[in-house]
């Protein structure tokens, strides 16, 4: 079964990094992930897509601050320089023939 | 640049259908590289993939809601639609659209609320 694993919370402080961690279940370590960013009381946003690899392509507008990386089954979202708007919800995403899972969000405070 | 917008009844009653539309404009929803998809969100909830359409009316549907949920298109309109029977207070969400597979295109979202 397709499952994306995330952690409840993360925090760190204003300018600081976080490193957010989507975990792919058992036998499908090879597959690419999405990353998307809510804000408070808004829409989710697209960050980027995350291949195994490492490789990403991030959506339009999207700071050089976010980046992503892989190692394994696990997906990486790092958040450099962290800035006040950065505190949201961070949500993982995936897509499987004719099925399409998200992860349960990490929320990430900003102190 | 590509945009969704969501429209329909923003309240529904217990054991009725709700129905969404998703508008697609500058675009064209008959791309043959994408899907389109419905996602929700309960209130204090994460999200939750409904269901995905392809502009040629392939439907890819979330096992949890398959016996309740129905995706088509309208490609002269350029619009994808959302039917979801049956419903309960546990279907009160924002509902969004998407184009598929990466969700990179959202709609603002609209809410429903399930209610007599």
């Amino acid at each position: 079964q397709l499952v994306l694993t995330q952690s409840p919370s993360a925090s760190a402080s204003l300018g600081a990094s976080v490193k957010l961690t989507c975990t792919l279940s058992s036998g499908h370590s090879s597959y690419a992930i999405a990353w998307h960013q809510q804000q408070p009381e808004k829409g989710p946003r697209y960050l980027m897509k995350l291949n195994s690899d490492g490789s990403h392509s991030k959506g339009d507008g999207i700071p050089d601050r976010f980046s992503g990386s892989s190692s394994g089954a696990e997906r990486y979202l790092t958040i450099s320089s962290l800035q006040s708007e950065d505190e949201a919800d961070y949500y993982c995403q995936t897509w499987g023939t004719g099925i399409y899972v998200f992860g349960t969000g990490t929320k990430v405070t900003v102190l | 640049q590509l945009q969704l917008q969501e429209s329909g009844p923003g309240l529904v009653k217990p054991s009725e259908t709700l129905s969404l539309t998703c508008t697609v404009s500058g675009g064209s929803i008959s791309s043959r590289s994408y899907y389109w998809g419905w996602i929700r969100q309960p209130p204090g909830k994460g999200l939750e993939w409904i269901g995905s359409i392809y502009y040629s009316g392939s439907t890819h549907y979330n096992p949890s809601l398959k016996s309740r949920v129905t995706i088509s298109t309208d490609t002269s309109k350029n619009q994808f639609s959302l039917k979801l029977s049956s419903v309960t207070a546990a279907d009160t969400a924002v509902y969004y659209c998407a184009r598929s597979e990466v969700f990179d295109i959202w709609g603002q979202g609209t809410m429903v609320t399930v209610s007599s």
